[in-house]
């Protein structure tokens, strides 16, 4: 079993609707729960990121974690043919050796088609 | 501001090739982080570097591959031998470090897509 679970999609959606993302992972120890987005041939750039359970907002995103059930979402409203890239959820070691190491999801590609 | 740069952009080899990928992070940054992303793949951990040293080595493949870092700055991702399985995306990442208290993100250079023939 893989550390971090993603379905890799693709997922085609129109534009304005609302996505929805997801992860599940395996490791307790993780604090920090983060999303990366991947536009086409260019590096990973962090999105937004939420320390420990509960719900953070940034426009029209919505990171969510459930430690309970190792369950990690990211909600995209209103999406925007702009908002077409990969989507990937990343768990970095808290410390020791490791630090800083993120463990990757699969990674998601989402279209949102005008 | 400047951001990760890597070189190439682009590495075409023959199998059995050696390669060297270089990657410049941020300046002050002193954590730097090698990943390599297959087709449709997500990012598999290579080996990180705390200054100069390389706490962290776990992700490497294969004896194949080593890195080194100049002090804080520059490093080089080293394939002997290659093979196709080697074919990839190679990303560097840096980030302030661990001093950086709490989250420290990683910013991620364009990468090098290795192809090999």
């Amino acid at each position: 079993q893989k550390e971090v679970e993603q379905d890799p999609g693709p997922l085609s959606v129109p534009e304005g609707a609302i996505v929805s993302l997801n992860c599940t992972y395996s490791n307790s120890a993780f604090q920090y729960f983060m999303w990366y987005r991947q536009y086409s041939r260019k590096g990973p750039e962090l999105l937004m990121y939420t320390y420990s359970s509960g719900n953070k907002e940034d426009g029209r995103f919505t990171a969510q974690v459930d430690k309970s059930s190792k369950y990690i979402s990211l909600f995209i409203r209103d999406s925007q043919p702009s908002d077409s890239a990969t989507y990937l959820c990343a768990l970095p070691n808290a410390g020791g050796t490791s630090y800083g190491k993120l463990t990757f999801g699969q990674g998601t590609i989402l279209t949102v088609h005008p | 501001g400047a951001g990760v740069s890597q070189s190439p952009s682009n590495k075409v080899t023959e199998k059995g090739k050696d390669v060297e990928l270089r990657c410049d992070p941020i300046s002050g940054h002193t954590a730097l982080y090698w990943y390599r992303q297959r087709l449709g793949q997500g990012l598999e951990f290579l080996i990180y570097f705390q200054g100069n040293s390389a706490p962290d080595k776990s992700g490497l493949p294969s004896d194949r591959f080593s890195a080194e870092r100049t002090g804080e700055s520059v490093s080089t991702l080293t394939i002997q031998r290659t093979q196709q399985e080697d074919s990839a995306v190679y990303l560097c990442a840096s980030s302030v470090g661990a001093f950086a208290g709490g989250m420290d993100e990683q910013f991620f250079g364009p990468g090098t897509r290795l192809t090999v023939l």
